[in-house]
């Protein structure tokens, strides 16, 4: 069985900030780790796959495979930061997405 | 750019009506979901389908069903709406590793 995990459901920072948004899996293959954003009154999308080991949007996320985790961090948080966070589990050959309950990023300017 | 759209926004609906959610994907993807996404619950999955008439169970397929004649149009359907159906219902289309996602149609059963 596969689980995704993210212990907070909201977290509040200051403009200007670093900002860690947890995330922790459970599964027994070579998963693949997303994280996915929703902004008031838009679609959820894709926000970065660890595979890519890119920086969108000046976020990163890491996925350590001893510690079962995949965070997102930003240096500094800005206000249009502010929205929904969920990570994403992908685990075996077909497409179904396994994802976490998610957790709700303020950035207070 | 892939669009995947859905018949409503929002929808209100009576115990015990014949619900359809209608998602519309202008893109060739084979697969689709339908997720239901709840405050505290995230996203959870109900049905999902990887062509035309295949169909597969998510996580809570209880009180849904689905239907995909047509490999852009994926249907779901409540065959007896009930209040803890009362959710916001997201559909999405893949066929590598993003899944793109609908607006969602919240649906409001009294």
């Amino acid at each position: 069985a596969q689980r995704v995990t993210q212990p907070e459901k909201l977290l509040s920072v200051f403009k200007g900030a670093p900002v860690e948004l947890k995330c922790n899996y459970s599964y027994s293959g070579s998963p693949e780790l997303f994280w996915y954003v929703q902004y008031s009154r838009q679609r959820l999308q894709l926000l970065l796959r660890h595979i890519s080991r890119e920086s969108i949007k000046g976020f990163t996320a890491d996925l350590n495979k001893g510690e079962t985790s995949f965070h997102l961090k930003k240096p500094f948080a800005q206000e249009e930061d502010s929205a929904m966070y969920y990570c994403a589990l992908r685990g075996g050959s077909n497409y179904k997405l396994t994802f976490g309950k998610g957790t709700l990023l303020t950035v207070n300017p | 750019d892939v669009k995947v759209t859905q018949s409503s926004r929002y929808l209100v609906k009576r115990t015990g009506e014949k619900v359809f959610l209608e998602c519309v994907q202008d893109m060739d993807h084979e697969n689709m979901f339908w997720y239901r996404q709840d405050p505290g619950l995230g996203l959870r999955l109900i049905y999902f389908s990887y062509d035309v008439k295949m169909k597969e169970k998510g996580d809570i397929p209880e009180g849904y069903s689905v239907s995909r004649e047509k490999k852009e149009r994926f249907s779901l359907i409540l065959e007896s709406a009930s209040t803890n159906q009362t959710s916001m219902y997201l559909c999405a289309a893949t066929s590598d590793f993003e899944q793109y996602f609908g607006p969602g149609t919240r649906l409001t059963v009294t």
